[in-house]
């Protein structure tokens, strides 16, 4: 199976710009998640996606959303666009069936804020 | 008290050495545990999943998982230069009526030659 792809793999916005990022998730798999990761804050939650409706959302501001197609891709849109947004952005996708959450993340778009 | 925390790093071992990574968490329903390999410059890779309490082992990579203590460890047998990386901790906690990730703060691993 193709694993998680990411798209755009590399981005300079400037700021108070907007911006979105797409994924697409493993053949399969209904859940997608997306997390910000720094140097700082590691890895941190953004929201998850299941057959199109987010059931988990982390602490981030009202500028970060997503939505979920009914292939299960996914896209996520920051507003506004402020220098602290620079990170990587990852998406993962799981079959979340069961106790397993096993998680597989793509390679992950890298945001640059100027 | 962070969710999931694990031992600070960096963690440095010499070739053909056990590595030790713990990690422990708060919540007690936590359901499902991960290890993570993170390599510097890319996304992490899921390495390990243990459900149940006891060892898992797969090739030179051994979790243990002990519930009643919140607990859980990754052991690298044979330590290999191409094991140094951040490894994460992941916990799966039952939160409202759907699972949550939680992810630890990571810990570097330096293999040494």
């Amino acid at each position: 199976k193709a694993g998680v792809t990411q798209t755009p793999r590399y981005l300079i916005k400037t700021r108070g710009q907007q911006v979105t990022l797409s994924c697409s998730p493993i053949s399969g798999h209904r859940s997608v998640s997306w997390y910000q990761q720094t140097p700082g804050q590691g890895l941190q939650f953004l929201f998850e996606y299941f057959s199109e409706t987010q059931r988990n959302k982390g602490n981030f501001p009202g500028r970060f959303s997503g939505r979920q197609f009914s292939n299960s891709r996914s896209e996520m849109n920051v507003s506004t666009l402020e220098l602290g947004d620079s990170a990587l952005y990852l998406c993962a996708s799981s079959e979340s069936r069961g106790r397993s959450y096993e998680q597989y993340f793509g390679p992950g778009t890298r945001l640059t804020v100027t | 008290q962070k969710e999931v925390e694990q031992n600070s790093g960096p963690l440095s071992v010499p070739e053909g050495a056990i590595a030790s990574l713990n990690c422990t968490y708060s919540d007690r329903v936590s359901q499902s545990f991960f290890w993570y390999r993170q390599y510097s410059g890319k996304s992490p890779e899921l390495i390990m999943s243990i459900y149940s309490n006891g060892d898992k082992e797969d090739g030179r990579f051994t979790a243990q998982l002990n519930k009643a203590s919140q607990y859980v460890s990754l052991l690298i047998r044979d330590s290999q230069p191409s094991d140094s990386a951040t490894y994460l901790c992941a916990v799966s906690s039952l939160k409202t009526s759907y699972d949550k990730v939680i992810f630890g703060p990571g810990t570097s691993l330096s293999v040494i030659p």
